[in-house]
C-alpha cells in the first residue's frame, strides 16, 4: 500500500493568514493527488484534484502544488469557514486509494 | 441534483450482520464506479469497497474481504452493502461515493450512515 503521510497533524492559524499543508507519498504518484476538507459532522468535500486543479466553487484562495511524493495545500487569506480539517487522498493505484491522516485547522 | 443518500446504519452485536443501502440520484448511476469509504470515530478515512460500473469488476480492502459484499442495481440507481461478522473495528461512519475517473478523485460523497458494533 502506498502511504499518505500529512504534516502537520493540526495547525493554529488566524482569520486572514496563510496557510501551508504537506502531504508526502511512500512512492511517486505523479500527480494523482486530490485535497478534502472536511467540517464536523459531515462528508468530507473535492477541493483539488490532480495535485492542482481547483474543482468548480472552490474559492481561489485555495491552491495545490506538488508531484511525485511532495505536495502542498496552501490556504491564503484565510476565512472563518476555511477552520476544518484537510484529507489529502493517492489515487495512483486505485482502487487502493490511501488518505492521509488529516490536519486540523484551527483558530488562533 | 447530484446526490447519494445512504440507509441502513444501526446498532449490531459483534458476529452480526448489517446491510447498507445507497440511492442515487442527479446523474448517469451507471456510468460510474461507486463505492464505500468509511471513518471510525476521530479518525481517517479508509476505503472499503468499489464496484464498477456494470459490476464486472468488484475490489475490498483486506479487512473486507471475505465479509463485505457489494452489489449494485443500475436499473435503480442503487448500491448495496452487506455486512457480515461485524467486528468492533468496524464501527464508523461509512460513506457511499462515487469516483470520478476524470478527478482521478471521490467527488461525490454521501450523508453516511453510522455502524456500531458492540456488545
Amino acid at each position: 500500500d502506498i502511504q499518505m503521510t500529512q504534516s502537520p497533524s493540526s495547525v493554529s492559524a488566524s482569520v486572514g493568514d496563510r496557510v501551508t499543508i504537506t502531504c508526502r507519498a511512500s512512492q511517486g504518484i505523479t500527480t494523482l493527488l486530490a485535497w478534502y476538507q472536511q467540517k464536523p459532522g459531515k462528508a468530507p468535500k473535492l477541493l483539488i484534484s490532480d495535485a492542482s486543479t481547483l474543482q468548480s466553487g472552490v474559492p481561489s484562495r485555495f491552491s495545490g502544488s506538488g508531484s511525485g511524493t511532495d505536495f502542498t495545500l496552501t490556504i491564503s487569506n484565510l476565512q472563518p469557514e476555511d477552520f476544518a480539517t484537510y484529507f489529502c487522498q493517492q489515487a495512483n493505484n486505485f482502487p487502493q486509494v490511501t488518505f492521509g491522516q488529516g490536519t486540523r485547522l484551527e483558530i488562533k | 441534483q447530484v446526490q447519494l443518500v445512504e440507509s441502513g446504519g444501526g446498532l449490531v452485536k459483534p458476529g452480526g450482520s448489517l446491510r447498507l443501502s445507497c440511492a442515487a440520484s442527479g446523474f448517469s448511476f451507471s456510468d460510474y464506479y461507486i463505492g464505500w469509504i468509511r471513518q471510525a470515530p476521530g479518525k481517517g478515512l479508509e476505503w472499503v469497497t468499489f464496484v464498477s460500473s456494470s459490476s464486472d469488476r468488484i475490489h475490498y480492502t483486506d479487512s473486507a474481504e471475505g465479509r463485505f459484499i457489494i452489489s449494485r442495481d443500475n436499473a435503480n440507481n442503487s448500491v448495496f452493502l452487506q455486512m457480515n461478522s461485524l467486528r468492533v473495528e468496524d464501527t464508523a461512519v461509512f460513506y457511499c461515493v462515487r469516483w470520478n475517473y476524470l478527478y482521478y478523485a471521490v467527488d461525490v460523497w454521501g450523508q453516511g450512515t453510522t455502524v456500531t458494533v458492540s456488545s
